[in-house]
C-alpha cells in the first residue's frame, strides 16, 4: 500500500523545450501532493504544495511561471518545466500525503531525472 | 525556526558492525512528527518510520532502532549488523504545525557505505 508512481522515470530534452511530469497515488487518495527538487549530493528541496482542486503554493525563489503545477484529481498532479535549460536538470520527486495512514506521513515517488541538453 | 541537522555527512562501515545515524532538531512546537527515509541510489525515497513528540518509547524494527530523546532534542537511527544493502543516503526529517501543510524540513543527509 502507499504506492506512488511518477511518470517518465528519466527524460533528456533539448534547451528551450517543456517537459511534464506526472505523479499519481496508486492505492489512495491524496488531497496533498508535494514536488521536491534534488541535486547530486544535496538534500531535497521543496518547490511547492499542490492541493487538489486549487492553486499550488510554492517556496520562496521558486517561480511559479516556470513550474507548473496542476492538482486536478485526488491520485494525480502534474508538474510542468517550461522552457527548460541546463540549469533545470536535476532530479525531480513528488510525494502525497495519505490522510487516511497517518495524517503526517508522505509517501514518495520514484523521483525523474531531468537532463536538459 | 525549523531546522533538521545531520551533522555526519559520510559513514563508511565494515558489514556487520553496527552504526549509528544522529539526526538534532530545532522546533518551536510542542507537537511535531520526525521521520526517517532511506535513498538508494536508485534515487526512490523509502518511508522508514515516523514519531510524534508525545512518544518517547523507543522502537525497534528487525536490525532497525530509533533512540528519541526529547531533553536533546535528538532522533537517532542505529542499524545493527549492518548490510551491503543499508548502503545508501539517510534523511531525517521534522514536520510541525507551523509548517503549513504538513511540510517536510530534511536534514542534509548521511551516505552510508557498507563495505563486504
Amino acid at each position: 500500500g502507499a504506492v506512488v508512481s511518477q511518470h517518465p522515470s528519466r527524460v533528456i530534452c533539448k534547451s528551450g523545450t517543456s517537459v511534464k511530469i506526472e505523479c499519481r497515488s496508486l492505492d489512495f487518495q491524496a488531497t496533498t501532493m508535494f514536488w521536491y527538487r534534488q541535486f547530486p549530493k544535496q538534500s531535497l528541496m521543496l518547490m511547492a504544495t499542490s492541493n487538489e482542486g486549487s492553486k499550488a503554493t510554492y517556496e520562496q525563489g521558486v517561480e511559479k511561471d516556470k513550474f507548473l503545477i496542476n492538482h486536478a484529481s485526488l491520485t494525480l498532479s502534474t508538474l510542468t518545466v517550461t522552457s527548460a535549460h541546463p540549469e533545470d536538470s536535476s532530479f525531480y520527486i513528488c510525494s502525497a500525503r495519505d490522510g487516511n495512514r497517518g495524517r503526517e506521513t508522505q509517501y514518495f515517488g520514484p523521483g525523474t531525472r531531468l537532463l536538459v541538453l | 525556526a525549523q531546522k533538521v541537522t545531520q551533522a555526519q555527512t559520510e559513514i563508511s562501515v565494515v558489514e556487520k558492525e553496527d552504526v549509528t545515524l544522529d539526526c538534532v532538531y530545532e522546533t518551536r512546537d510542542t507537537t511535531y512528527y520526525l521521520f526517517w527515509y532511506k535513498q538508494p541510489p536508485s534515487g526512490e525515497l523509502v518511508f522508514l518510520i515516523r514519531r510524534n513528540s508525545f512518544d518517547e518509547q523507543n522502537e525497534i524494527s528487525g536490525r532497525y532502532s530509533w533512540n528519541f530523546q526529547k531533553s536533546t532534542s535528538s532522533f537517532n537511527f542505529t542499524i545493527t549488523a549492518s548490510q551491503v544493502v543499508d548502503s545508501a543516503v539517510y534523511f531525517c526529517a521534522l514536520s510541525d504545525r507551523y509548517n503549513q501543510g504538513g511540510k517536510l524540513i530534511f536534514g542534509q543527509g548521511t551516505e552510508l557505505s557498507v563495505k563486504p
